[in-house]
């Protein structure tokens, strides 16, 4: 099936630096998402995008909505150790009879060094 | 806190076993999912319930059988499953299923199956 190509696949980065990944697809997408997901856990919904060109900030994460409506990026600022985990970018878009279908990227994975 | 509650956390069933996945969501969504997540593969969705009426079957096979009472509840049925059925079931609630509405996951069930 359609996924997203999420980028980078992993990091390994020093406490305080500033992080950033992206995702990028052919298709047009209603809303972005982003997601972060601890070992054994679901995902959690960090930030949501609706429309293209938006720049959501919460707490040191950023996000912006690509203006073709066909990628996003996700920036964490001064990394500590809690932001350990995977990270997956997620897009809605429309289907059949005003249905979401939610695709996935296929995660970035991030260790932070203390 | 996500809103959506998923018991039992693990559980470990043999082939010939039945048991039920239970979530919860606390949220007044009207939309419900349930998604497998198996190692190095991408979330795949199993089935949709909008306004308690299930609207999609994406081709999971005969020995998962969802349930939804209500709105707020969501039940995955399990009876003669495969080892290869062993993977992490994540139940997700939206406000609608509509390509402008984030979805919002439970914890998972860790399900293994011997």
């Amino acid at each position: 099936g359609q996924q997203l190509n999420q980028s980078p696949q992993s990091m390994f980065i020093q406490e305080g630096e500033d992080v950033s990944m992206n995702c990028t697809s052919s298709s047009i997408f209603n809303t972005w998402l982003w997601y972060k997901q601890d070992p054994g856990e679901g995902p959690v919904l960090l930030i949501a995008l609706y429309k293209a060109g938006e720049l959501t900030s919460n707490g040191r994460l950023t996000a912006q909505f690509g203006i073709t409506r066909k990628d996003s990026f996700l920036n964490i600022s001064a990394s500590i150790p809690s932001d350990v985990g995977i990270y997956f970018c997620a897009g809605l878009r429309q289907g059949s009879g005003n249905t979401g279908k939610l695709i996935f990227g296929q995660g970035t994975t991030l260790q932070v060094k203390p | 806190e996500t809103g959506v509650t998923q018991t039992p956390r693990h559980l470990v069933m043999g082939m010939t076993n039945k048991k039920s996945l239970k979530c919860e969501q606390h949220l007044g969504h009207n939309a419900m999912y349930w998604y497998k997540q198996s190692a190095k593969k991408p979330l795949e969705l199993m089935f949709v319930y909008n306004f308690k009426e299930q609207t999609e079957n994406n081709s999971v096979p005969s020995r998962f059988s969802p349930e939804c009472p209500n709105s707020s509840h969501l039940f995955l049925h399990l009876h003669t499953l495969q080892p290869e059925d062993s993977a992490l079931y994540l139940c997700a609630s939206s406000q609608e299923w509509g390509a402008y509405y984030e979805q919002y996951f439970g914890p998972g069930t860790r399900l293994t199956v011997t």
